[in-house]
């Protein structure tokens, strides 16, 4: 089953924050997130794992409840260089299969 | 440059031609995926192989759709009697064999079916 993320899209000016969130309704392994600019291909960002560890981006935070089956991507201070889709994909089993993305959430920075 | 390299970037195709895509994952990672993305859509999982072994494939990969990963190495994806509808960016990506490992894209081809 896809993830849903949520909201579709924001709109923010530059130095804002943001909040994206992904949930799925089958259990999960990992949360990884990605940045897509158009025409381009994903980005990786950061990865949770099933049991609190974390890696990935050094500006940006992320958070796993396991129980909730929910990820929340939390960026901060948010620059120009941050505009584009962020799509979270879903692992239910450790690199044995391939990511269920979500549909993406558009998120444009203005100055 | 070591990222994951793909082949071609574009490909223009006539309805009913076979076309084939190759990739090159990082050296030393030993898993490789493939999927497909149309727009406004996230990535769709086709198939996966560890090593030479391909140990997972969608429902989405109808049987016009192989995938090969001879040796380990490069792998191809090819698509036979391709149709309007396979018209997207087919991407790959590859990661280590640990853990949560994460995945590394390439920067995919773009079919367009006429």
């Amino acid at each position: 089953q896809q993830p849903v993320q949520s909201p579709q899209a924001v709109i923010l000016r530059e130095g804002e924050d943001a909040v994206i969130n992904c949930s799925s309704s089958k259990a999960l392994y990992s949360v990884h997130w990605y940045r897509q600019k158009h025409g381009e291909a994903p980005v990786f960002l950061m990865i949770l794992l099933k049991g609190g560890e974390q890696k990935g981006h050094d500006k940006i935070s992320a958070s796993f409840n396991e129980k909730k089956q929910q990820s929340s991507l939390y960026l901060t201070a948010s620059q120009l260089s941050y505009s584009g889709t962020y799509f979270c994909g879903t692992e239910k089993r450790g690199g044995a299969d391939g990511l269920t993305f979500g549909k993406g959430t558009h998120l444009i920075i203005q100055p | 440059d070591t990222g994951v390299s793909q082949d071609p970037r574009h490909k223009i195709t006539k309805r009913g031609q076979n076309v084939t895509f190759r990739c090159d994952p990082i050296s030393e990672h030993n898993r490789l995926y493939w999927y497909r993305q149309t727009l406004g859509q996230g990535p769709e999982f086709l198939t996966y192989f560890q090593n030479e072994a391909q140990l997972e494939k969608s429902r989405l990969l109808s049987d016009r759709f192989s995938a090969e990963r001879p040796k380990g190495s490069f792998s191809t994806l090819e698509i036979q009697r391709t149709e309007q509808g396979d018209s997207a960016m087919y991407l790959c990506a590859s990661s280590p064999l640990s853990e949560g490992g994460e995945q590394f894209f390439g920067p995919g081809t773009r079919l367009t079916v006429l």
